[in-house]
């Protein structure tokens, strides 16, 4: 079983819409949790961090199941500039500045 | 504001050449990583350096070396290029040495061997 799983999607879901997806992860000593953001062909870029109490930015919300190991991100009334690809990550306090990343959900939105 | 510059862009190599990948930072972070991404594999640890002076292995380290020449710069170098190290390599920053620290990403170099 890999560390952080995500689901590959693609998703494609209309403009306006609400998707959420959710990323499992195996170590239940992770302490650190993030949502990044990567375009086509270009870096990833720090979406938002997970808080335990959740955190929400605009449209998006982020939230920690610690009991089921999952993190999710809920995007509310899409963008078409929201087609990304959306990767989460965890990391350990205790390693050695090690984050292990999913491979990524795809997300398309369409007109 | 520059953040995390990683030179160069694009590169084409032979099997066989040798090249290094220069990474630099500056947000006056501790740590610094190379990644590889490859379609369907997402990004993997290639070596990381959790402070000036020191450098780890991350998941797949054979075939490279890093140098972390100061706090700002690390660099990757691959001796003997082959086929399997065609990749887009990104380069990324963070402020602590704990796994709780955002990662801060380069824009990327893509490299092809041939």
């Amino acid at each position: 079983r890999k560390e952080v799983e995500q689901d590959p999607g693609p998703f494609n879901v209309p403009e306006g819409a609400t998707v959420a997806f959710n990323c499992t992860y195996s170590n239940s000593a992770s302490q650190s949790f993030f949502w990044y953001r990567q375009d086509c062909r270009k870096e990833p870029k720090l979406l938002m961090s997970v808080y335990s109490s959740g955190n929400e930015d605009g449209r998006f919300t982020a939230q920690l199941n610690r009991a089921s190991q999952y993190i999710s991100l809920l995007i509310r009334d899409s963008k078409l500039s929201d087609s990304a690809t959306y990767l989460c990550a965890v990391g350990l306090r205790s390693s050695a500045s090690k984050i292990i990343f999913g491979s990524g959900t795809r997300l398309s939105i369409r007109p | 504001n520059a953040g995390v510059t990683q030179t160069p862009k694009f590169q084409v190599l032979k099997t066989g050449q040798s090249m290094t990948l220069q990474c630099a930072q500056d947000m006056n972070h501790n740590s610094m990583y190379w990644y590889r991404q490859d379609p369907g594999m997402g990004l993997r640890l290639i070596y990381y350096s959790a402070s000036e002076g020191t450098t780890d292995k991350g998941e797949v380290p054979n075939g490279y070396n890093v140098s972390r020449l100061n706090k700002r710069e690390f660099s990757l170098r691959l001796e003997s290029a082959a086929p399997s190290q065609t990749s887009v390599y990104f380069c990324a920053s963070s402020r602590g040495q704990g796994g709780d620290q955002p990662q801060h990403f380069g824009d990327g170099t893509r490299l092809s061997i041939l």
